[in-house]
C-alpha cells in the first residue's frame, strides 16, 4: 500500500542535542512538507520541498534543517538552536497540483528532557 | 502566519445530530480544503472545494464556500461517535500556491 511513514513515533532528546526525524513516502509525490503542531493549536509550516535537492523555508524554519537527496525522503533535523522543540511533528506529501490534497504521516512526538 | 480561523474552537453534540464548523480566511484563494485529525494522529484529507464552486458533498459531509465573505462551512450530518476528532480548514492561496496554510481547528466531541 502506498503511504507516508514517519519514524520514530516517540522521541526523547536531551537539551543541546540534535535529533533527526525520518519521513519516507512511496506515493511518487513531488512535494513534501514538515509541519509543527503544539497542543491545541493548528499546524505551522517549517520547511517544504517541491523537487529533489531543493527546499524552501516555511514560517518557523529557525532551529531546523532539512535535506531532499531522494524523492522519497525528506528528513528533518531539530538542532540545539531550536529553543522550544517539544512538539508534534507532521510530515506530508502531495503531487504538484494544488487541486489535490496532502497525504500526512502519523507524526512524531518529540519531547526534550 | 495563520490564514484560517475556525469557529467554534470546540463543539459537543449527541450522536445523530448535525455538526457545523466554520472557517474564515484573509486572502484570495484557489481552493479550500478540510482535514480531520484524530487525537495524536496525522491529518486525513476530507474534501476540497475550488474557488469557483459554492457547495460540495461527500457522503455525510457538505462544504460551502462564500468567497465574497471569505468563509467556508463544513456540515457533518447524522454524526457518529467515530466523528470525534479535530477538523481543520486549509487554504491554497492565490500567488502562493506551493503550500497550504492551516487554520487553528475545531475540536468536535460526539457523545453516544
Amino acid at each position: 500500500d502506498g503511504g507516508i511513514t514517519q519514524s520514530p513515533k516517540y522521541l526523547f532528546r536531551k537539551e543541546g542535542q540534535n535529533v533527526t526525524l525520518s519521513c519516507e513516502q512511496n506515493l511518487n509525490h513531488d512535494a513534501m512538507y514538515w509541519y509543527r503542531q503544539d497542543p491545541g493549536q493548528g499546524l505551522r509550516l517549517i520547511y517544504y520541498s517541491q523537487i529533489v535537492n531543493d527546499f524552501q523555508k516555511g514560517d518557523i524554519a529557525e532551529g531546523y534543517s532539512v535535506s531532499r537527496e531522494k524523492k522519497e525522503s525528506f528528513p528533518l533535523t531539530v538542532t540545539s538552536a531550536q529553543k522550544n522543540p517539544t512538539a508534534f511533528y507532521l510530515c506530508a506529501s502531495s503531487i504538484w497540483d494544488s487541486n489535490y490534497g496532502y497525504t500526512f504521516g502519523s507524526g512524531t512526538r518529540l519531547t526534550v528532557v | 502566519s495563520q490564514q484560517g480561523e475556525e469557529d467554534p474552537q470546540a463543539l459537543s453534540i449527541q450522536e445523530g445530530e448535525n455538526a457545523t464548523m466554520n472557517c474564515s480566511y484573509k486572502t484570495s484563494i484557489n481552493n479550500l480544503q478540510w482535514y480531520r485529525q484524530n487525537s495524536g494522529r496525522g491529518l486525513v484529507h476530507l474534501i476540497l472545494i475550488r474557488s469557483n464552486e459554492r457547495e460540495k458533498h461527500s457522503g455525510r459531509l457538505r462544504v460551502t464556500l462564500d468567497t465574497s465573505k471569505k468563509s467556508s462551512s463544513l456540515l457533518i450530518t447524522a454524526s457518529r461517535a467515530a466523528d470525534t476528532a479535530s477538523y481543520f480548514c486549509a487554504t491554497d492561496v492565490i500567488y502562493n500556491t506551493d503550500k497550504l496554510i492551516f487554520g487553528t481547528g475545531t475540536r468536535l466531541q460526539v457523545f453516544p
